[in-house]
């Protein structure tokens, strides 16, 4: 049981690329999150999804898209990176039962030049 | 807006010592939820102890407890003798119970002298 991974751990990219973060879970979870977190911030929350097909906007969406094609899976996409973006990129996930846990991956390190 | 304020950028304590972090939050909600996670410098961010508004009694998970105080909006994590490992950033977050977001304080630096 491997909870929640996400891929890659480190990314650097330049300004204007693009990239896909991949978020799993293999706890049947309905509910999946992406967050960024940044120095002396708590965590942000830039999209949802409460069930396959399914996503919705967070604290902060600008410059992000999500996919949700399979249950098990959370896609976070930049089409057009910013230093603004440099950050760490959290994804959890949650049963539908109310106010249950999140839990978390191990994060990613982002950094746009 | 729901706000979650962590007033303690950093404390410090000594191992087998009891340390207290604070956390106040803002709502006009009256259901909801209440969490303490741990992130050690591994990233890896973990559930300390989870706290539903409705239960009057205080949460504790082992050394861990809370204190939660629904009129003062005050939601303070009280670790008993601290271990070397309990060394982490504890962040303190709120989620309403018609909402699926969390929302966090910033944050407390926790450090264990030995």
């Amino acid at each position: 049981n491997a909870g929640v991974t996400q891929t890659p751990k480190f990314r650097v990219l330049k300004t204007g690329q693009s990239m896909t973060l991949l978020c799993a879970q293999d706890m049947n979870h309905e509910y999946m999150y992406w967050y960024r977190q940044d120095p002396g911030m708590g965590l942000r929350l830039i999209h949802y999804s409460v069930g396959e097909g399914t996503t919705a906007k967070g604290e902060v969406p600008d410059g992000y898209n999500v996919s949700r094609l399979k249950k098990q899976n959370f896609l976070l996409g930049l089409e057009s990176a910013a230093p603004s973006q440099t950050s760490v990129y959290f994804c959890a996930s949650s049963s539908r039962v109310r106010g249950d846990t999140q839990y978390f991956g191990p994060g990613t390190r982002l950094t746009v030049l | 807006a729901q706000t979650v304020t962590q007033s303690q950028p950093e404390m410090s304590v000594q191992e087998a010592e009891t340390v207290t972090l604070s956390c106040t939050y803002d709502t006009s909600e009256s259901d909801y939820y209440l969490f303490w996670y741990k992130q050690p410098p591994s990233r890896q961010m973990i559930l300390v102890i989870r706290q539903e508004a409705y239960k009057q009694q205080n949460a504790t998970e082992n050394r861990f407890s809370v204190n939660f105080q629904k009129a003062a909006k005050s939601f303070s994590l009280k670790i008993s003798d601290s271990q070397l490992g309990d060394a982490a950033m504890y962040f303190c977050a709120y989620r309403a119970y018609s909402n699926y977001q969390l929302i966090w304080g910033a944050g407390t630096k926790l450090i264990i002298k030995p």
